[in-house]
């Protein structure tokens, strides 16, 4: 089955600076990925995924980029703010397949100001 | 529009006694998941239905753990009975197929 790494577990960095976060797959057929956001005391939010057709994909200042042939994702924030200090969960899947998400084990992501 | 509901959002419980968590997926979702999360074992996937059945229940840690799905629009998790470790934020999350997945604001579960 899938098996999902992701690095760093931990990462701070200063306020405005960029932070990155990358994750690999083993199963090749994967080919979704959602990057969830978890605030203290909530549920993870999905905050930008990526399919396995693009290599890149924005969304203001987060970013994800797909190597689909060293099966690695990352997701890159740039300009961090305080409000960006969360756990943050990478997944993959194979979308049309009978098979749920399968996540990494999380970064917690501090940011100073 | 509503996300996926989840009820309580707290409950502490005598340990023995039955446990029962309440999950209500977003409308024209079609795939319900039970997650547990604990600081040990991070994000646990307990069990998952398709169109109202189980699909897998292999992530359900005992036979104390149960699901229920009796309609598209409701579920359960009960746990009896429950014991100090089960202690932990229960997650449901919903997902239109095998896609994005969207979770509620979770259970916090403490049995003493």
């Amino acid at each position: 089955g899938e098996n999902v790494e992701q690095h760093p577990s931990t990462l701070s960095v200063q306020e405005g600076d960029s932070a990155v976060i990358k994750c690999t797959y083993s199963d090749s057929a994967s080919n979704y990925f959602p990057w969830y956001k978890q605030e203290l005391g909530k549920g993870p939010q999905l905050i930008i995924d990526i399919r396995s057709n693009v290599g890149e994909k924005k969304d203001q200042r987060i970013a994800v980029t797909l190597n689909k042939t060293a099966k690695h994702f990352s997701l890159h924030i740039t300009e961090t703010q305080p409000e960006d200090s969360a756990v943050y969960f990478c997944a993959a899947s194979i979308a049309t397949g009978n098979t749920p998400l399968v996540f990494g084990k999380g970064t917690r992501l501090s940011v100073i100001a | 529009d509503a996300g996926v509901i989840q009820s309580p959002r707290h409950e502490v419980t005598e340990m023995g006694q039955e446990v029962t968590l309440r999950c209500k997926p977003i409308s024209g979702h079609n795939s319900l998941f039970w997650y547990r999360q604990t600081m040990m074992r991070g994000l646990e996937l307990l069990i998952y239905f398709n169109n109202n059945v189980p699909i897998d229940d292999s992530g359900m840690p005992e036979d104390r753990f149960s699901a229920k799905m009796p309609n598209a629009s409701f579920s359960t998790l009960k746990i009896q009975p429950s014991e100090p470790r089960d202690s932990a934020v229960y997650f449901c999350a919903s997902s239109f197929e095998w896609s994005a997945q969207y979770f509620g604001p979770g259970t916090r579960l403490t049995v003493l």
